[in-house]
């Protein structure tokens, strides 16, 4: 099954910094969710962007999709020592609705 | 509360002594999964379950079992651990099996096999 790759591995922002992360896959998808993993803890579903949409937005956070490069990023605006955690995304295919993780970006917000 | 709830959290064992972990979700979800996740390969799907006594491989299925006679219940079982199933594991349900379902996730559960 195909999984997403998320680029960088780490992050290290200071609190009020804007973070970036990005993921790569390799074949068409039908939809990517981004995910947020609190140390040790059960990931948390942070938003879903179809195939179909070049940008989202809830809150803080903004979600955009390349299907030409295959790609999706996440930012994280006006970051805060709370955002500190890992973010994965998952990604499907197109012949295949079943959701696969990349390995995660793990990003540390310094106060 | 809508939850996902796993025991136990954590977990020391050793080869060969069979062991269960427990999953269950009040949210009357149809899709259960396990997932285990280690470092730097991220979460690795288990085995799934569509509904009530359907259950299907995921992509590292070899020394698991599961079992689904309840919609709310999705034990893993691990009949003979070995130590390359220490892993953090992880329970999830949805409302379906699609990559537009919102995946929930309960609080994990770190076996040690020695």
């Amino acid at each position: 099954s195909q999984q997403g790759e998320e680029d960088p591995q780490a992050l290290s922002i200071q609190e009020g910094e804007n973070a970036t992360m990005n993921c790569s896959y390799k074949t068409s998808i039908n939809n990517l969710q981004w995910y947020r993993q609190n140390s040790g803890r059960g990931l948390v579903h942070l938003i879903l962007i179809r195939s179909n949409e070049r940008e989202k937005h809830s809150g803080r956070l903004r979600v955009t999709l390349d299907t030409s490069k295959k790609s999706s990023s996440l930012l994280i605006t006006a970051s805060r020592a709370a955002d500190t955690a890992s973010y994965f995304c998952a990604t499907d295919s197109s012949n295949d609705y079943k959701l696969s993780f990349g390995a995660g970006t793990t990003v540390t917000v310094r106060a | 509360e809508a939850q996902v709830t796993q025991n136990p959290r954590y977990l020391i064992t050793v080869t060969g002594k069979k062991l269960t972990v427990t999953c269950s979700q009040n949210m009357n979800h149809e899709y259960m999964s396990w997932y285990r996740q280690d470092p730097g390969l991220g979460l690795r799907q288990i085995y799934y379950s569509m509904n009530v006594e359907v259950t299907d491989k995921g992509d590292v299925p070899e020394g698991y079992k599961v079992s689904r006679k309840e919609k709310r219940n999705f034990p893993l079982i691990l009949e003979s651990p070995s130590p390359n199933q220490t892993s953090l594991y992880f329970c999830a349900s949805s409302f379906g099996g699609s990559s537009t379902d919102t995946q929930y996730f309960g609080p994990g559960t770190r076996l040690t096999v020695l």
